[in-house]
Parts: structure tokens; C-alpha cells; sequence
């Protein structure tokens, strides 16, 4: 089965804090996504890597940035947290496009409460 | 850019009855795929069933099937035998085939199962 797991499930941080949320996965995925996923919104995608240094904004990337230096682990950086960043975030995997199936598969989650 | 909406913010179905989810979709593309993806309380997103266009066969994965109208770019989901472990967040995705990074979801269906 695979594996996309989130180091922390819930984190409190302030204002004006830098913040990692680190993404590990177990299949050998060239891609790897962050989504923010807040009520009556559905998930909305922040960046998006299709291999290791790569990397692509997502539709809604202000205010974070991304991390890829190995094939497994894609970190999503918040330079200075705010308030509005408090949501759960979602880190997932897929393999490439062209592939049978095509399943984008999900970690758990990460709830950020900014105060 | 492709939306995917979902009218249903809410739905309830009694324990052993059929329920159907519905899901619409906005594209100028011939191929991609569709999914249906699950989110119980525990938050982890599960993927439940996958469609792709370029099939006119129905998918169906036990319990849940779909009803794919591609020309009305309707992407049901209906789930039979309703159980209380059903009850979740559903989520209707779809992946466009010429993008990786293109997967847009609808905002949710909160289910309840009632016993």
C-alpha cells in the first residue's frame, strides 16, 4: 500500500512564525502535492512538484513556499505565518500522468492553528 | 480552467437504503479522469471510485457506483446498502489528463448515515 505520511498532525504556532510542514512518501511518486483544505472550499492546491527541485505554484501560493530535495519528501514552508494560514493541510503523491490509474493518494493531514 | 461542483453541501440516507451524491463538471478537454474520494473523520481522504472519459462503461466498486453522462458532464456517485462507516465527507475530483498537476476538487458533500 502506499504511504504518504505527514510528520505533524497538529501544530499551534504565532504570528509571525516560520513553519514546516514535512511530507514523506513511499512509493517512488515523481509527484507531489499541497493542498489547503478549508470548510465549503473543498482543497484547493498550493504548489505542486513533478521531481526533485521542481516545482509549479498552485492556485493559491502567496504566502508559502516549497521544498524538494529528495524524491520522497516535499516540505511546505510558511516564512511568516498569519491567522488566515490557520487550515488543515494536505500533502499527496501520484505517479506520473501516463501511468494505468492515475490515483493521486492522500496523507493524513495536518491541522495549523495560527495564534 | 475546469470546475467541479457539487450542489449538495449536505445529504442523509437511513442505514441499508441507496443514496446518490451528485457531482457536475466544466471542461473543453476529451480525456481525464473523474473520482469520487472519501473523508471520514479521521481525515484521511480515501479514494473510493474512478471514472475515465474515455470509458462508457459505468465504474463500480462493490457498494458504490457511478453514472458518468459525459455530453451532460455528470459524474454521480451512488452507494447502495448505505452502512454507518459510509458516513463521511465525499469529495468529486477530476484529473485532466494533459496536466499532472491539474486536479481540481468540488467543495463536498457532508453524508450522514442515520441508524
Amino acid at each position: 500500500d502506499v504511504k504518504v505520511t505527514q510528520s505533524s498532525r497538529y501544530l499551534v504556532k504565532r504570528t509571525g512564525e516560520k513553519v514546516f510542514l514535512e511530507c514523506v512518501q513511499d512509493m517512488d511518486h515523481e509527484n507531489m502535492f499541497w493542498y489547503r483544505q478549508d470548510p465549503g472550499l473543498g482543497l484547493r492546491l498550493i504548489y505542486f512538484s513533478y521531481d526533485v527541485k521542481m516545482k509549479e505554484k498552485g492556485d493559491i501560493p502567496e504566502g508559502y513556499s516549497v521544498s524538494r530535495e529528495k524524491k520522497e519528501r516535499f516540505s511546505l514552508i510558511l516564512e511568516s505565518a498569519s491567522t488566515n494560514q490557520t487550515s488543515m493541510y494536505l500533502c499527496a503523491s501520484s505517479p506520473p500522468i501516463d501511468r494505468v490509474g492515475n490515483t493521486i493518494y492522500f496523507g493524513e493531514g495536518s491541522w495549523l492553528t495560527v495564534v | 480552467a475546469q470546475t467541479v461542483t457539487q450542489s449538495q453541501p449536505e445529504m442523509s440516507v437511513q442505514e441499508a437504503e441507496t443514496v446518490t451524491l451528485s457531482c457536475t463538471y466544466d471542461t473543453s478537454e476529451s480525456d481525464y479522469y473523474l473520482f469520487w474520494y472519501k473523508q471520514p473523520p479521521s481525515r484521511q481522504m480515501i479514494l473510493v471510485i474512478r471514472q475515465e472519459a474515455y470509458k462508457q462503461q459505468n465504474a463500480t466498486e462493490n457498494r458504490f457506483s457511478v453514472n458518468f453522462q459525459k455530453a451532460a458532464k455528470s459524474f454521480s456517485l451512488k452507494i447502495s446498502d448505505s452502512q454507518l462507516g459510509d458516513a463521511a465527507m465525499y469529495f468529486c475530483a477530476y484529473r485532466s489528463f494533459g496536466s499532472a498537476r491539474q486536479l481540481t476538487f468540488g467543495s463536498g458533500t457532508q453524508l450522514t448515515v442515520l441508524p
